[in-house]
């Protein structure tokens, strides 16, 4: 398997656009979270899945964040307006339990930069 | 929902053994502590997870105290390749996730 894969790498956008990041988690993983890290908040988590169906969405900061899984090999985060305090780093993770029992596997990252 | 401290950074040289402690003073009875690495434009590495007394595999020790307040990250004779940012997660009985703000290791020659 190739790991957990994020697109885009890198994204940069104007104030007020839509951003979709993308993520496909390892195959027979039954969760997948978000997160998102920033020198001011370090790694915060965002929402995750279990199965496709999101469990707990406590950490979306706001109503402009909205994320879905509508199979087991595909995952969007959306944030719309986009915002310059939304400049972060997005990290998609899955795993095959809870993390209480197991390790979480991350993509590379999306690097998003809101001008 | 437990909070966890580290310190920021810690310098080391190549061979020595490093102990990077996590606090987590109001962790839960059945709250288990995990390690993770992150290197620069990398997303982070599991390393170790234990709930109480010491875990061991090839890369790493985790010692947790029996009032479990803190747990201590041990990695054994580092190299150059180890100097990274390495991250307590707390994981709740409640299932909460609760990461640690990151210690920056840099190992020295």
């Amino acid at each position: 398997d190739a790991g957990v894969i994020q697109s885009p790498r890198h994204e940069v956008t104007e104030m007020g656009q839509e951003v979709t990041l993308r993520c496909k988690p390892i195959s027979g993983h039954d969760y997948l979270f978000w997160y998102r890290q920033t020198m001011m908040r370090g790694l915060e988590l965002l929402i995750y899945f279990n199965n496709n169906v999101p469990i707990d969405d406590s950490g979306m900061p706001e109503d402009r964040f909205s994320a879905k899984m509508p199979n087991a090999s595909f995952s969007t985060l959306k944030i719309q307006p986009s915002e310059p305090r939304d400049s972060a780093v997005y990290f998609c993770a899955s795993s095959w339990t809870f993390l209480d029992r197991d390790e979480a596997f991350f993509g590379q990252g999306t690097r998003l930069t809101v001008v | 929902l437990a909070k966890t401290t580290q310190p920021i950074s810690m310098d080391s040289y190549e061979g020595q053994e490093v102990n990077i402690t996590c606090s987590h003073n109001n962790i839960a009875t059945n709250d288990y502590i995990t390690w993770y690495q992150q290197f620069p434009s990398q997303g982070p590495r599991f390393i170790i997870q234990g709930y109480k007394t010491k875990v061991t595999n090839e890369v790493a020790s985790l010692f947790i105290p029996a009032d479990r307040k803190s747990s201590t990250l041990s990695l054994p004779r580092v190299s150059l390749s180890d100097t990274a940012v390495y991250y307590c997660l707390v994981v709740g009985s409640a299932r909460q996730l609760t990461f640690g703000s990151g210690t920056q290791l840099t190992v020295l020659p």
